[in-house]
């Protein structure tokens, strides 16, 4: 069964650096989104993503953020200068013109 | 706005017994409403959605969910319980409008069955 995959399981980095969080999607699929959840808290919505723009998105993807699909498999999410509130698992997810997300395992990202 | 509400941080659920999950929902038009389930260290995992048609939909392990539009609610049940169901459940809303509509979900309820 196909499945939505993240890269890495885990990232560490320190204050101020930028990362980048990597996913591929279901093949098929059209419309693309990043969630996270910090620790003990829901999960929240960020951005969504379809035909190469940003559809939505939350107001806490703010200028830090950014979201690419750079080729035709991969969908990532940069984050400019990283600071410790943003400490989180961060869920990728994709679907089809149906109803459901199919969520990836995520990336735990520790912000020191 | 939408919004959902899990009114029960914690289930406690004998094994073999049945379990109930609650959500309420508030959406401005129809909604479409999931369950998710996320075990220790794992993504969410799609359960199952309703979006239209009979009240009480099936999915995935056994489980079922009624949508109930006078209460605003959609809760989860399964007929008897298993150890393995021990997980995060959280229920979600989306808007119909569009195909790229974000999901909200709620605070999510932790399900524990004990042997």
């Amino acid at each position: 069964e196909p499945e939505v995959t993240q890269t890495p399981s885990h990232q560490v980095t320190q204050m101020g650096q930028e990362v980048i969080l990597r996913c591929v999607p279901i093949s098929n699929h059209l419309y693309f989104y990043w969630y996270r959840q910090i620790l003990g808290q829901k999960v929240e919505f960020l951005v969504s993503f379809y035909n190469n723009e940003i559809s939505e998105k939350s107001e806490i993807f703010d200028d830090q953020f950014s979201v690419e699909r750079p080729d035709g498999s991969n969908f990532t999410l940069k984050i400019r200068s990283t600071k410790l509130e943003d400490s989180a698992m961060y869920f990728c997810a994709s679907s089809s013109r149906g109803a459901e997300q199919y969520f990836g395992p995520g990336t735990r990202l520790t912000v020191t | 706005a939408q919004s959902v509400a899990q009114p029960e941080d914690q289930v406690n659920v004998a094994e073999g017994n049945p379990l109930t999950v609650k959500c309420t929902y508030s959406v401005s038009g129809n909604p479409y409403l999931f369950w998710y389930v996320q075990y220790p260290n794992r993504g969410l995992q799609f359960l199952l959605k309703y979006i239209t048609g009979d009240n009480l939909v099936k999915g995935s392990y056994g489980f079922e969910a009624e949508f109930n539009k006078s209460q605003t609610s959609f809760h989860l049940k399964k007929p008897s319980a298993l150890v393995s169901d021990s997980a995060l459940y959280f229920c979600a809303v989306r808007d119909a409008w569009s195909s790229a509509s974000k999901i909200i979900f709620g605070s999510g309820t932790r399900l524990s069955i004990r042997p």
